[in-house]
């Protein structure tokens, strides 16, 4: 079974540009969540889509956006990058809804965002 | 709003040495509550987690963790250290109850181990 895929797997962007990252789930997965780890801040949670939907969401600002397609693919979007954006992007995926939290996710190996 | 502190950035050990791994949280309810590794240039895996039941959980790779309300604390350990293990180690926290997937991670500890 294939884990979790994203894409692309490096990106150097420069002030002011929009980039989107990809992510692919594991088969079966609907639950997408997104992360972004930076060494100063650590793993910070961004958002969560669950069939479509946005059903989680961090404390970031709007320049910040993602979507979840009916395949369970996501994207997530940042508009008018800044220094502070470089970090690694993970997400992760979970199997269907169990009574309490997804309590396992399933780890893609990141994007690493540099904008310079 | 819940948090964890993982005591100490970085951890050193000889192989074949005790592996202990400090994490404590934050919140009047016990919440779900997770360690996960990260390996170079990957992502991250569970290794265990205690959601509720017994407050001794064992995971993989001859990991466990122990969860003491009284001291809020969820400390990871391993008897006998090997070299794959060094790695960055993450505890992190869910509220119970909560449904979706928003943990709230710790800082991380890299554990380094010596031959």
């Amino acid at each position: 079974k294939a884990g979790v895929t994203q894409t692309p797997r490096y990106l150097i962007k420069t002030r002011g540009q929009q980039v989107t990252l990809s992510c692919s789930p594991i088969s079966g997965h609907r639950s997408v969540s997104w992360y972004q780890q930076t060494p100063g801040q650590g793993l910070q949670f961004l958002f969560e889509y669950f069939s479509e939907t946005q059903r989680n969401k961090g404390n970031f600002p709007g320049r910040f956006s993602g979507r979840q397609f009916s395949n369970s693919r996501s994207e997530m979007n940042v508009s008018t990058l800044e220094l502070g954006d470089s970090a690694l992007y993970l997400c992760a995926s979970s199997p269907p809804d169990t009574e309490g939290p997804n309590e396992k996710l399933f780890f893609g190996s990141g994007t690493q965002l540099s904008v310079l | 709003a819940q948090s964890v502190t993982q005591l100490g950035s970085h951890v050193s050990v000889s192989e074949g040495a005790l592996v202990l791994l400090r994490c404590n949280y934050s919140s009047s309810v016990p919440p779900y509550l997770f360690w996960y590794v990260q390996y170079p240039n990957q992502g991250l895996q569970l290794l265990l987690k205690y959601t509720t039941g017994a407050t001794l959980v064992k995971g993989i790779n001859g990991f466990e963790a122990e969860f003491k309300k009284s001291e809020t604390s969820f400390h990871l350990t391993k008897p006998s250290a090997h070299m794959s293990d060094a790695a960055e180690y993450f505890c992190a926290v869910s509220p119970l109850g909560a449904s979706g997937s928003r943990l709230t991670f710790g800082e991380g500890t890299q554990l380094t181990v010596n031959p």
